[in-house]
């Protein structure tokens, strides 16, 4: 079975500072692809940041960076220089055989200014 | 680039009434999928569409619930009869293709509440 888990339901953090939002999957294929999906209270989801498995490189999108350690299957995301604009439901997700992607359930990140 | 289109928004329906929505991919975009969103959870897979064909329907309540996409281009999810656990929004997204990096285009959503 696929599987995505996200252990915090909820993250806050202070405007300009740093946070990390956590996530593990459960995959015994090879080759997969993981994705940060971010959806604002307005619901249209839209991607933050993917990474390939293959590639031992984090991935890197301006304040936006992962942490993939392959061995834990874990798949963390960090925001630095937190905005109020980032506050947003957090949807990590998975994607192995032809694009089926697999979500956690999600954490809410609230940005206090 | 013009994004996903889904209609209606909203919609709210008695229990064993019937449900259509509509979802128009972004031009070009060969993949299309339905997701069910229950309030709380992440997105849930209901079908897959390759061009015209079905390409994963493994978590479709068939029972009830229908998806066709004609010509390739827009899809049509129907629900009949709805169930009060099947109020949910409802995401239609799509891809250039199969390929596993693709990214998917989330439409905004429609958000059923079945009484």
């Amino acid at each position: 079975a696929q599987t995505v888990t996200q252990s915090q339901p909820e993250m806050s953090v202070q405007e300009a500072e740093t946070v990390t939002l956590s996530c593990t999957y459960d995959t015994s294929e090879s080759d997969y692809y993981l994705f940060w999906y971010k959806q604002p209270p307005s619901r249209q989801m839209i991607l933050v940041i993917r990474q390939e498995a293959y590639k031992q490189q984090n991935a890197t999108e301006n304040r936006f960076s992962v942490n993939f350690q392959k061995a834990a299957k874990s798949f963390s995301l960090k925001i630095s220089d937190s905005q109020l604009g980032d506050a947003a439901m957090y949807f990590c997700a998975s994607s192995y055989n032809n694009n089926d992607m697999r979500f956690g359930a999600g954490t809410r990140l609230t940005v206090k200014p | 680039e013009a994004g996903v289109a889904q209609s209606p928004r909203y919609k709210i329906i008695e229990k064993r009434q019937s449900v259509a929505f509509w979802c128009n991919p972004i031009s070009g975009h060969a993949t299309l999928y339905w997701y069910q969103q229950i309030l709380g959870q992440g997105p849930k897979l209901l079908i897959q569409f390759q061009n015209n064909g079905v390409v994963d329907d493994s978590q479709l309540p068939k029972d009830r619930f229908s998806a066709e996409r004609l010509k390739g281009v827009d899809s049509t999810l129907k629900i009949q009869p709805a169930k009060l656990e099947d109020s949910a929004v409802y995401l239609c997204a799509s891809s250039p293709g199969r390929v596993n990096y693709n990214e998917q285009f989330f439409g905004p959503g429609t958000r059923l509440t079945v009484l």
